[in-house]
């Protein structure tokens, strides 16, 4: 079956500009979560997401956001962009909210400059 | 608060040598502990899991038991090769469904 697939694989983007990176998981799966993933800071916890309620969310400020659809595709949201902002976004899904394990997805590269 | 500690790299072996990678954490409960693997340019791909004291996950020829009386999870493989050179990741699932992750170990086997 498919794994769980992220749009786009990179993007650069400017200052102050926002993005919508988007996380279609495996079929089935009800349970969507984001990373952020940097060389300074390591992988980082961004929010959780099942059956489109939002069960988790890590300690980032408010700029970042997310929702899920009813068909369980996530979507991140990133407004007011940042230098610091530039990591490697890592989409995961699971069917039972992660006790035996997530799928992660490719990630999606984020420059900003 | 829960947290997961786990051997700086980078870590360089010879082919066919013995690996161990040591991983400990700190935690409320009883939760899930996996190992990780990044391969460059790629996502994460689940190595290994264990969900309950005394458990062993195996995959690939490498092996984690969950020990909870030493809170660790160390990753082991009996003889590496040069395709095992990667960065491996210990992390535990917290009863708020989020990973908590290890900082990383790169591993380099050398022909």
């Amino acid at each position: 079956k498919a794994g769980v697939t992220q749009t786009p694989r990179y993007l650069i983007k400017t200052r102050g500009q926002q993005v919508t990176l988007s996380c279609s998981p495996i079929s089935g799966h009800r349970s969507v979560s984001w990373y952020q993933q940097t060389p300074g800071q390591g992988l980082q916890f961004l929010f959780e997401y099942f059956s489109e309620t939002q069960r988790n969310k890590g300690n980032f400020p408010g700029r970042f956001s997310g929702r899920q659809f009813s068909n369980s595709r996530s979507e991140m949201n990133v407004s007011t962009l940042e230098l610091g902002d530039s990591a490697l976004y890592l989409c995961a899904s699971s069917s039972d909210g992660g006790s035996y394990g997530y799928t992660f997805g490719s990630g999606t590269r984020l420059t900003v400059v | 608060g829960n947290s997961v500690t786990q051997m700086e790299g980078p870590v360089t072996l010879s082919e066919e040598a013995f690996l161990t990678i040591n991983c400990t954490y700190t935690a409320t409960g009883y939760p899930s502990l996996f190992w990780y693997v990044q391969y460059p340019g790629e996502g994460l791909q689940l190595l290994l899991k264990a969900t309950k004291a005394d458990d062993k996950g195996s995959n690939k020829g490498f092996e984690a038991t969950y020990r909870k009386e030493t809170t660790s999870f160390h990753l082991e493989k009996g003889s590496v090769q040069v395709s095992d050179s990667a960065v491996y990741f210990c992390a535990l699932r917290d009863s708020n469904y989020q990973l908590i992750w290890g900082a990383g170990t790169k591993l380099i086997i050398k022909p």
